[in-house]
């Protein structure tokens, strides 16, 4: 079982849904756990960072966290077509660092 | 804050030239920095740490020799591909951490060799 999985994509949706992405992790020792966004051709962007379960909300961005299930999500409200990037998911526990592979979102206007 | 610069954005070279990719830490310090590989449409591919006044430590199937990094400072970290050929061409990013938990990426270089 890998350690993180998340779906490839790509996630199509109109502009103004809600989108809603995920990730799955195996180590209960993971403590940190962050979105990026990667545009094409850029580095990932950081766009949350949480290390307690539950919600945190960020402008149109809400990180979930469930630590007893090993689940985190990524919603984005009011979806723009400047929202159509790569996200990747990303969990740290000590000098380990681990990457989700990436779900590729396309917003359509 | 917590920024992170990488130079050259995009660099084109000949095949078996060498070709230097740097990574800065703007507004803080980094003893260690990450450097990762990104084909197209592929995840990020951690290649090796970077700590600052020793030897990087790289990942299994990484071939030190061709991909020498250097982290001199607290600041910089250098990623020279030796002896590049058109299969090194590639998306190569750098990311440094900080406050211990989250990292920060510069904007990548896109390597092409010809």
């Amino acid at each position: 079982q890998k350690e993180v999985e998340q779906d490839p994509g790509p996630l199509s949706v109109p502009e103004g849904a809600i989108v809603s992405l995920n990730c799955t992790y195996s180590n209960s020792a993971f403590q940190y756990f962050m979105w990026y966004r990667q545009y094409s051709r850029k580095g990932p962007e950081l766009l949350m960072y949480t290390y307690s379960s539950g919600n945190k909300e960020d402008g149109r961005f809400t990180a979930q966290v469930d630590k007893s299930s090993k689940y985190i999500s990524l919603f984005i409200r009011d979806s723009q077509p400047s929202d159509s990037a790569t996200y990747l998911c990303a969990l740290n526990y000590g000098q380990n660092f681990v990457f989700g592979p990436g779900t590729r979102l396309s917003v359509l206007p | 804050g917590a920024v992170v610069s990488q130079h050259p954005s995009r660099v084109i070279c000949k095949s078996g030239t060498s070709v230097k990719i740097e990574c800065r830490s703007l507004d803080f310090q980094a003893t260690t920095m990450f450097w990762y590989r990104q084909f197209p449409k592929q995840s990020l591919m951690l290649m090796a740490t970077s700590n600052e006044g020793s030897k990087a430590t790289y990942e299994q199937g990484v071939e030190k020799d061709k991909f020498l990094i250097n982290h001199a400072s607290l600041t910089l970290s250098t990623l020279t591909v030796t002896s590049a050929h058109p299969e090194d061409s590639s998306f190569y990013i750098c990311s440094a951490s900080w406050q211990g938990h989250g990292y920060t990426f510069g904007s990548g270089t896109r390597l092409t060799v010809v």
